[in-house]
């Protein structure tokens, strides 16, 4: 059963600072995909990463994936207070031959401050 | 704003009650697909349908039933209602039966008391 991990699951950060946030996958999958959500709204759709050593950029976000480690990394740059939201990734589960459907983390809670 | 639209925004209702969900797609997706949101089980995967037809499906109880229509409009069907069934529902809309991207809807609240 494919399994997805993220850490940390809670972050809270100064405006102006780096950090990299991490999403591990149990079982092979080429294709990953990072949401953002809002308290009380719906999943926007960041990136989508469909091969190994993919990397992304939009803004002060950057994400990346390796698929041979299983892992997608979600930097950001220089955080500023809108970037608070809860960020998911997800992981395709469509190459085990199972049901065509997106398996998500629990979401990492961002919330940067002044 | 997606595209994706979804009715009720909020339903509050009894334990043993059945409501209905709706989803309509993006104009052009072919394929919908139901996620449950809750605090003990985050996001899940329910069910997708594809042009009309079941495609997958995943952690849906034996109460929850879903159709996709001609139209392409997609219905969520919950009965037999417990507590536990409070939750966020939402819909996603693609392209394909499997896609790069998944465009999600504003969402159902439904409240079971």
């Amino acid at each position: 059963e494919l399994k997805v991990e993220q850490n940390p699951l809670f972050l809270s950060m100064q405006e102006g600072k780096n950090y990299t946030i991490y999403c591990n996958y149990s079982t092979t999958s080429d294709r990953l995909y990072w949401y953002r959500q809002d308290p009380g709204k719906s999943l926007e759709s960041l990136f989508v990463l469909l091969s190994n050593g993919a990397v992304k950029q939009e803004g002060r976000l950057m994400a990346s994936l390796d698929t041979k480690a299983r892992l997608s990394t979600l930097h950001i740059t220089a955080a500023v207070h809108d970037l608070s939201a809860t960020y998911f990734c997800a992981v395709d589960n469509r190459t085990q031959g199972g049901s065509e459907k997106l398996v998500f983390g629990k979401g990492m809670k961002l919330t940067v401050n002044p | 704003d997606s595209g994706v639209t979804q009715t009720p925004k909020h339903l509050i209702t009894a334990t043993g009650q059945r409501v209905t969900l709706r989803c309509s797609p993006r104009s052009g997706d072919l394929s919908v697909y139901w996620y449950q949101q809750s605090l003990d089980q985050g996001l899940q995967f329910l069910i997708q349908y594809y042009n009309g037809e079941e495609r997958a499906k995943g952690n849906i109880l034996e109460r929850f039933s879903a159709q996709q229509f001609p139209d392409l409009h997609s219905e969520l069907n919950l009965s037999s209602l417990e507590l536990g069934d409070s939750a966020l529902y939402f819909c996603a809309s693609s392209v394909r039966d499997y896609s790069y991207e998944q465009y999600f809807g504003p969402g159902t609240r439904l409240t079971v008391t």
